[in-house]
């Protein structure tokens, strides 16, 4: 079974708008952590937020932040007030487990922000 | 955040050679590295996790033998792809986690990531 699930492919967005990129996982192990990452087209990945999961509020990082449910098992990015320079691979990815190391990634969602 | 690098960025090598890709993360000290494998249009594949001073351990399918792996440093891990073929080919990209809690919330930064195309 998948452990982390990006049901979106590719997302189109204007400039200037919110968008959504979900993300759904699955443990059963009480301690994870979430954590996204932007692949632009260079190849880079770039960290951009974490999340974990006995984190009370969701978090938030400049325009990012992260739509955290843990009892549906979602942590979807928000990216608000979109520019073009956001238009990349975004991978979602968890951490479970004390003392865990290996990150487990999803799909990925390819998002384009349109002018 | 914390910056690792990676080199060569391209490299280009012909059938039955071998390619080593270094990895280093420049302003912190990092026991585990790991090496992934990207396809064009997937997502990334984890090869296998180094650890400094000790020997490297693969995930399932990745033959030992063909992908060397050396984490001879706190903040050198190599990949060395030996004997390469086409199916080599690939985008290789390695990370570095940055120590804080030893939890699950520390942060793994990645490197730029490596091109290779064995012709």
């Amino acid at each position: 079974a998948q452990k982390i699930t990006q049901t979106q492919p590719g997302m189109f967005v204007q400039e200037k708008e919110a968008v959504t990129l979900d993300c759904t996982y699955d443990t059963s192990d009480p301690s994870y952590g979430l954590f996204w990452y932007k692949q632009p087209s260079s190849g880079e990945m770039i960290f951009l937020i974490y999340q974990g999961s006995y984190d009370q509020q969701n978090a938030t990082e400049g325009r990012y932040s992260l739509n955290f449910q843990k009892a549906r098992k979602s942590a979807n990015l928000v990216i608000s007030a979109s520019q073009l320079g956001d238009s990349a691979m975004y991978f979602c990815a968890m951490r479970e487990g004390v003392g865990a190391q290996k990150l487990v990634f999803g799909q990925g969602t390819r998002l384009t922000i349109n002018p | 955040g914390a910056v690792v690098s990676q080199h060569p960025s391209r490299v280009i090598c012909k059938s039955g050679t071998s390619v080593k890709i270094e990895c280093r993360s420049l302003d912190f000290q990092a026991t585990t590295m790991f090496w992934y494998r990207q396809f064009p249009k997937q997502s990334l594949m984890l090869m296998a996790t180094s650890n400094e001073g000790s020997k490297a351990t693969y995930e399932q399918g990745v033959e030992k033998d063909k992908f060397l792996i050396n984490h001879a440093s706190l903040t050198l891990s190599t990949l060395t792809v030996t004997s390469a073929h086409p199916e080599d080919s690939s985008f290789y990209i390695c990370s570095a986690i940055l120590p804080r809690t030893g939890g699950a919330g520390d942060t793994q930064y990645f490197g730029p990531g490596t091109r290779l195309t064995v012709l």
